[in-house]
């Protein structure tokens, strides 16, 4: 099963719009994080915001939020004020400790957003 | 720049080499993982090494070994290489284990390109 989920293999946003990319997840495992990275077509992996799954506030950084739905397995992340610097790559994430020091990142297929004028 | 400097960013070889590739974690992150993204991709888990030794470990292939050093760096050895193994290999780093939690965020490094002709 998958554990992330993205559904939007591709979005299109309007200059100075609002987006919504989408993540849904999977786990029982009442400890986890939940990530959004950027990859524009450079390649590197930037990392946007953390949501951890006991915090009790939505995470803000700048014109990014998630907006965080525990009960239903939500973390879909939102851009204020889209700039054609936006367009990339998104990738979902969500980490999940194994035992004490062990975890991993399990990422999503990505979406692929596009910043239009 | 997110601190994670792996080398080398690009390296093209043959079919049936072997390869190394290095990373130096952030200053004072115990923890790092390798990710490995083909073409169009999301991005596969690798393995995890925490403060020298392997923690957590993903769909690493048996031809390809890692580990992590005393003063903290990794490498990951790809042997036997196959026209399938042509990809971007990410190394991320974190903060580790403290009070029972991975901190947060992975950082990421910019990766090393991997073509095998």
């Amino acid at each position: 099963a998958q554990k992330i989920t993205q559904t939007q293999p591709g979005m299109f946003v309007q200059e100075k719009e609002a987006v919504t990319l989408d993540c849904t997840y999977d786990t029982s495992d009442p400890s986890y994080g939940l990530f959004w990275y950027k990859q524009p077509s450079s390649g590197e992996m930037i990392f946007l915001i953390y949501q951890g799954s006991y915090d009790q506030q939505n995470a803000t950084e700048g014109r990014y939020s998630l907006n965080f739905q525990k009960a239903r397995k939500s973390a879909n992340l939102v851009i204020s004020a889209s700039q054609l610097g936006d367009s990339a790559m998104y990738f979902c994430a969500m980490r999940e400790s194994i035992t004490g020091t062990a975890s991993k990142l399990t990422f999503g297929t990505g979406t692929r957003l596009q910043v239009t004028l | 720049d997110s601190g994670v400097t792996q080398t080398p960013k690009h390296l093209i070889t043959a079919t049936g080499q072997r390869v190394t590739l290095r990373c130096s974690p952030r200053s004072g992150d115990l923890s790092v993982y390798w990710y490995q993204q083909s073409l169009d991709q999301g991005l596969q888990f690798l393995i995890q090494y925490y403060n020298g030794e392997e923690r957590a470990k993903g769909n690493i292939l048996e031809r390809f070994s890692a580990q992590q050093f005393p003063d903290l760096h990794s490498e990951l050895n790809l042997s036997s290489l196959e026209l399938g193994d042509s990809a971007l290999y990410f190394c991320a780093s974190s903060r580790g284990y403290v009070q029972g939690w991975d901190t947060g965020e992975l950082f990421f490094g910019e990766g090393s390109r991997l073509t095998v002709l």
